[in-house]
């Protein structure tokens, strides 16, 4: 089965930037979406596509994939972008698989 | 506005039987497959199936394949989501959601429901 591999934790000082990567076989031949979840709240989209991102979502978040390895940056992190961050990619139409999910907390 | 309301949260006794419900609306519901998401507590997200309303067409992912049974009542613009005998493992939040798919592959889902609690508990 396709697994995909993030660390499940990243620390980050207010203001710089942090990497959130997620890891699979081939990654980079396929889409990678990203969603961002704060406690007690469903996810939201942030990213799809590997780097677009929905209406509404800040500039600061961009994403790339390629080789085996998708990457989600926060530029300019902010106190409320501490969150947990899944990635997502879709063997299928209708098959997707989550990452494990990763913590992002901001120092 | 596109939304996703689920029904409320469930506690339930080992062996009983369940069924949740995601309602749509700003949106036509029979076009886009919705998906169902569990969350077990402390845990990451994993994607239990899809169900395409307009033809309740089903995929389910491997480990919830006879575990679950998810439908959709186009009529009325909502999925479900049931189980025959629930376990305490069964415990977890679950959600539902639309999914964008894409020709080529860039599958996402773009709108969440609130998010439904089940506890199994003896």
């Amino acid at each position: 089965s396709y697994e995909l591999a993030q660390p499940p934790s990243v620390s980050v000082s207010q203001g710089q930037t942090a990497s959130i990567t997620c890891s699979g076989d081939k990654l980079g031949d396929r889409y990678v979406c990203w969603y961002q979840q704060k406690p007690g709240q469903s996810p939201v989209l942030i990213i799809y596509e590997d780097k677009k991102r929905p209406s509404g979502i800040p500039e600061r978040f961009s994403g790339s994939n390629t080789g085996n390895t998708a990457t989600l940056t926060i530029s300019g992190t902010q106190s409320m972008d501490e969150a947990d961050y899944y990635c997502q990619a879709w063997l299928s139409t209708t098959a997707g698989v989550f990452g494990g999910g990763t913590k992002l907390t901001v120092l | 506005e596109v939304q996703l309301v689920q029904s409320g949260a469930e506690v339930k006794k080992p062996g009983e039987s369940l069924r949740i419900s995601c309602k749509g609306s700003g949106y036509i519901f029979t076009n886009s497959w919705i998906g169902w998401v569990r969350q077990m507590p402390g845990k990451g997200l994993e994607l239990m199936g899809v169900i395409y309303p307009g033809d309740s067409d089903t995929k389910y992912s491997p480990p919830f394949q006879g575990q679950v049974t998810i439908s959709a009542d186009k009529s009325i613009s909502t999925a479900y989501v049931q189980w025959s005998s629930l376990k305490a493992s069964d415990t977890a939040m679950y959600y539902c959601a639309r999914l964008v798919s894409i020709d080529y592959g860039a599958n996402y889902f773009d709108y969440w429901g609130q998010g439904t609690l089940v506890i199994v508990s003896s």
